[in-house]
């Protein structure tokens, strides 16, 4: 989908290492979502943003990882120290209003060695 | 909890076959959205249902949201090769869109 950018592609780090994965919109919206998709575990919701504050982060898995957004048009993920558990393909999605379809970016592949 | 789940996990088919993947939640939803990603790609929107009952058509799909909006469906007929790929549907619990965990569809030529 067009309007969200997200970088790297592709990250490859080792165990221990701090990651921190960006998410840029082009269009404003309301909500940002960030998802993790494993083989394993699916698309699993980690947290999501309206209007700039964290509304719900019960999917996060634990204090290693973080996110922020300081503004409508930037969203970051950081995961500090990160696992090889956590090597998985990371998504960020927006919409404009609560029911409406979820735009997806190309994701970002984490490879933790 | 919210926990939608999805089956099958993997279909083959025969090109020109049908194909139904289903989901089902335990709690009513308020809406429920179908997405498709191609390998190496990322979710793409295919539809929304939001009525009780509600059925939908694109060409060779029909979606379909149950009378409880327990659950839902997607039905493709006779498949193509360019419908490969895997299909979820994701579950509207309020603001949160919950995933199923995906039907992997693979078509044989």
């Amino acid at each position: 989908d067009a309007g969200v950018i997200q970088s790297p592609r592709h990250e490859v780090t080792e165990m221990g290492q701090e990651v921190t994965l960006r998410c840029k919109p082009i269009s404003g919206h309301d909500y940002l979502f960030w998802y993790r998709q494993t083989m394993m575990r699916g698309l699993e919701l980690l947290i999501y943003f309206n209007n700039n504050v964290p509304i719900d982060d019960s999917g996060m898995p634990e204090d290693r990882f973080s996110a922020k957004m300081p503004n409508a048009s930037f969203s970051t993920l950081k995961i500090q120290p990160s696992e090889p558990r956590d090597s998985a393909v990371y998504f960020c999605a927006w919409r404009t209003l609560p029911h409406s379809p979820l735009h997806f970016g190309n994701g970002t592949r984490l490879t933790v060695t | 909890g919210q926990q939608v789940m999805q089956i099958p996990q993997y279909q083959h088919v025969q090109e020109g076959e049908d194909f139904t993947t289903y989901c089902n939640s335990s709690t009513t939803l308020s809406n429920i959205q179908w997405y498709k990603q191609r390998p190496g790609g990322h979710p793409v929107f295919l539809i929304q249902l939001v009525k009780s009952g509600e059925v939908k058509k694109q060409k060779r799909l029909t979606f379909q949201f149950g009378e409880a909006k327990k659950n839902s469906s997607l039905h493709i007929t006779a498949t193509q090769t360019t419908d490969v790929g895997t299909y979820f549907c994701a579950g509207g619990y309020g603001n949160k869109l919950v995933f199923g965990a995906g039907t992997i569809l693979r078509v044989k030529s």
